[in-house]
């Protein structure tokens, strides 16, 4: 069974930084492209970034560019969403994501709050 | 730029059809946007349906299907049910390794 685990969410003031993490098991990490996806609260989904399997490709949605760093380490079955310049319109649950075509599997999401 | 819309709201009576549909503000949807579509629940994560326009994911009931209608993806639900109420969002594979959600619509089963 895939499992996706987020960690390292919290409350950061506006212009701050703040690393997640997520721990993949049930699956063969190596093999699939790992994505995040958050969630502002009362809001729609919004795909944020993505990441090839070797990490050879790397997409952002154009609100995150240049403050956001997704990466992944396949020995440690984690990806990572490193995210600078917090604003407050960042605020929302993050998800990690992965899966084939549209056939996503979900973890539980980390909250995210910027405020001061 | 382009954006993915979904209607906002619907409802449906207990028993009954209901298909929501998901668009392009410019252009048509195909087989080659890979239509996905989920449904949440408040409090919880999205819950994969179908995926690439018509496949149904593991454990999903044939009483949601998918399929193109004219240039549009869309979600069929037959035999509605009461916990059929909750949100469901689209996304499309809209080329260069981007993919993007629809705003999503309230489904109503009353």
């Amino acid at each position: 069974e895939v499992q996706l685990v987020e960690s390292g969410g919290g409350l950061v003031q506006p212009g701050g930084s703040l690393r997640l993490s997520c721990a993949a098991s049930g699956f063969t990490f190596s093999s699939y492209w790992m994505a995040w996806v958050r969630q502002a609260p009362g809001k729609g989904l919004q795909w944020v970034a993505n990441i090839k399997h070797d990490g050879n490709e790397i997409y952002y949605v154009d609100s995150v560019k240049g403050r956001y760093t997704i990466s992944r380490d396949n020995a440690k079955n984690s990806q990572y969403l490193q995210m600078s310049s917090l604003r407050a319109e960042d605020t929302a649950v993050y998800y990690c994501v992965t899966g084939h075509y549209g056939d996503l599997h979900w973890g539980q999401g980390t909250l995210v709050t910027v405020s001061s | 730029q382009t954006v993915v819309t979904q209607e906002p709201s619907f409802s449906v009576s207990p028993g009954g059809t209901v298909t929501l549909t998901c668009g392009l503000s410019s252009g048509s949807v195909s087989t080659s946007s890979y239509p996905g579509w989920y449904r949440q629940t408040p409090g919880q994560a999205p819950r994969t349906l179908i995926y690439k326009t018509n496949t149904r994911s593991s454990g999903v009931p044939d009483r949601f299907s998918g399929s193109i209608l004219g240039n549009k993806a869309a979600l069929t639900i037959t035999g509605a049910q009461a916990d059929d109420e909750c949100d469901y969002y689209c996304i499309l594979y809209m080329g260069s390794g981007i993919w993007m959600f629809g705003g999503g619509t309230k489904l109503t089963v009353l």
